[in-house]
This record gives structure tokens, sequence and C-alpha cells, in this order.
């Protein structure tokens, strides 16, 4: 069965620094989603991504955030200069159809900003 | 604005015992209700999603049904196994939109 992968499963770094998560999504979607829980916390949507734009963004992915599709296959999210609050999980998520109502997550990367 | 609320864990039950996991959605829109698993390592899955008002989704034993008039979509399992053992996150969706809104997540632990 296809699934999402996301590379690396956990992610330590210091702040200030520039961290990209990487995010392989199922070869024949189009439409990518990124999100995120802070320990404790809901799942919360930053952004979705179509056709190289961004189509929705959250108040949360501010300037510091960008997403890119490099290639044909990855789907990264680039954090600037990371903060202390930037620590969560990061998943990945992609679906066949614009309406996003079956969206297929990854496993998730953690980020600590230490 | 839009948001979910699911009953707080966690949630301890035997094996055989009857689940029920509540949750509740305000929505400025008419959304779309899904519940999401998440196993130990591994990412959120669907596991079941209703589109319309009383329509009832259904997977793996497990059911929810879209109850407008109380604005919720209960999870219930008639007898849970230990491989049921994971965190349910119910969440919704508005038409034309494309952000799922989570709930915050049940913990639920199956003993034998």
């Amino acid at each position: 069965e296809p699934e999402v992968t996301q590379t690396p499963s956990h992610q330590v770094t210091q702040m200030g620094q520039e961290v990209i998560l990487r995010c392989v999504p199922i070869s024949n979607h189009l439409y990518f989603y990124w999100y995120r829980q802070i320990l404790g916390q809901k799942v919360e949507f930053l952004v979705s991504f179509y056709n190289n734009e961004i189509s929705e963004k959250s108040e949360i992915f501010d300037d510091q955030f960008s997403v890119e599709r490099p290639d044909g296959s990855n789907f990264t999210l680039k954090i600037r200069s990371t903060k202390l609050e930037d620590s969560a999980m990061y998943f990945c998520a992609s679906s066949a159809d614009r309406t996003g109502s079956e969206q297929y997550f990854g496993p998730g990367t953690r980020l600590t900003v230490t | 604005g839009d948001s979910v609320t699911q009953m707080e864990g966690p949630v301890t039950l035997s094996e055989e015992a009857f689940l029920t996991i509540n949750c509740t959605y305000t929505a400025t829109g008419y959304p779309s209700l899904f519940w999401y698993v998440q196993y130990p390592g591994e990412g959120l899955q669907l596991l079941l999603k209703a589109t319309k008002a009383d329509d009832k989704g259904s997977n793996k034993g497990f059911e929810a049904t879209y109850r407008k008039e109380t604005t919720s979509f209960h999870l219930e399992k008639g007898s849970v196994q230990v491989s049921d053992s994971a965190v349910y996150f119910c969440a919704l969706i508005i038409q034309g939109a494309q952000k799922l809104v989570f709930g915050q997540g049940t913990r639920l632990t199956i003993n034998p």
C-alpha cells in the first residue's frame, strides 16, 4: 500500500538555525499539507500546497516558514530561524483530490529546538 | 471559528468492552467529519468519515454517526481488542477549505 514517508524521524537543532523537513507524498497525489503538534496540544494545520503554490495557510505559517516541491517526489518544509516554540511533531500529508477529504499522513518528524 | 472537542483521556478498558469516545464540533460552514487513529510510532490513519448529516461511517468494527442536531460524531465499537490501543483523533473539514481541524486526541489503552 502506498504511504507518505518523512525524514528525518527526529531532528535536534539549536535556536536560530535553519531546518528542512522532508516528505515524500504518495506518487499520484497532487495536494500536499503540513501540520504540527506541539506536545500535549492539538494537531494544527500549517499550510496546503498545490500546483507549486500555497493554496491555504494558517496564521502560524509566518515568514519564517516556507514550503517547496523541489522535484517530482519531495515536498519540504523549511524553518529559517528556529525558535524554542517550534519544537513539535511535524506531519506531512497528501491527498488525491482538492476537497482534502482523504488526507494520508506520514509518521511525522519530531523537531527539538534547544 | 471551527473547532472539535473530544472527551479527555486516557481511556483504559478491558478487552471485549464497549467503547465510546465522544466528539462534538462547532463549524462556520458545512463540515465533513472524520476519525483518525495513530498507532505507536506511526502517522495518523483515516479510520472512518461521514460527509453529511445522518451518515454513518464504519471501518474495522468502529462506527460513528454524523448528528447535526447535536453537532456530534461519537466513535463507538462493540468489543475492543488489545490491538485497538492507540490515540484517536476526531476532525472536521469545511466544504471548500482544505485544512483538517483536529480535536486534542484521546489515548485508548486496552488491557487483556
